[in-house]
């Protein structure tokens, strides 16, 4: 079945460095989607990317999707207090019968130090 | 309204025991999931509805059964469970299936003693 893989599984840094978060299918996808879930919380939509060689921003976060619709990376430019949490790719494929597959990453868990 | 409402927030039942779980939008999406999360791992998916008729079943063992009663109602059946299923349960939405972004719930925190 599809795979997706996210790296790193942690990263801790000072608050103002800049971060960034990748992630790998084992297939092609339809699209990719970001979410954020911070402690105790539930997961919640970032962004969605479709095509091929996307970029996409949102204030200090820049996501981008592959050229072969394999890979993402969401990157935060001057990390916050706020940025905290655990954020999940999640690539979509489909089937030939027409149904939809969404498969989260393991997630990569943000610790910012103030 | 963008929110997904899920009841109880917190579950504790023995392992005879039958409860369910509830999961409420009025969004107008088509699209209804339960997911089940464990500490430190990404969400699971368990199962999909679209349109009030299940469509995938991830090879959730029977002790889970859900239900859609309406476009807005999503329910989860559990009976005998075993303590492994202790987790986080999260409902979520979507337009419909595809492209088309989930609103999450904030889940039910079940603990199978």
């Amino acid at each position: 079945g599809q795979q997706v893989m996210q790296i790193p599984q942690y990263q801790h840094v000072q608050e103002g460095e800049d971060f960034t978060t990748y992630c790998n299918s084992s297939t092609t996808l339809s699209n990719i989607q970001w979410y954020k879930q911070r402690p105790g919380g539930h997961p919640v939509f970032l962004i969605q990317l479709v095509k091929s060689g996307e970029v996409k921003k949102q204030k200090r976060l820049t996501f981008q999707f592959g050229e072969a619709k394999k890979n993402s990376s969401l990157h935060i430019t001057a990390t916050q207090t706020t940025d905290v949490g655990t954020y999940f790719c999640a690539g979509l494929s489909t089937s030939g019968a027409g149904s939809y597959q969404l498969t989260f990453g393991k997630g990569t868990k943000l610790s910012v130090i103030p | 309204d963008t929110e997904v409402t899920q009841t109880p927030k917190h579950l504790v039942m023995g392992m005879t025991n039958k409860k369910s779980l509830k999961c409420e939008q009025h969004m107008g999406h088509r699209a209804m999931y339960w997911y089940k999360q464990k500490a430190k791992k990404p969400p699971e998916l368990m199962f999909v509805y679209s349109y009030e008729k299940l469509s995938i079943n991830e090879s959730v063992p029977s002790r889970f059964s859900p239900e859609c009663p309406n476009s807005s109602l999503l329910n989860l059946h559990l009976h005998a469970l075993q303590p492994e299923d202790s987790a986080l349960y999260l409902c979520a939405s979507s337009q419909d299936m595809g492209y088309y972004e989930q609103y999450f719930g904030p889940g039910t925190r079940l603990t199978v003693t």
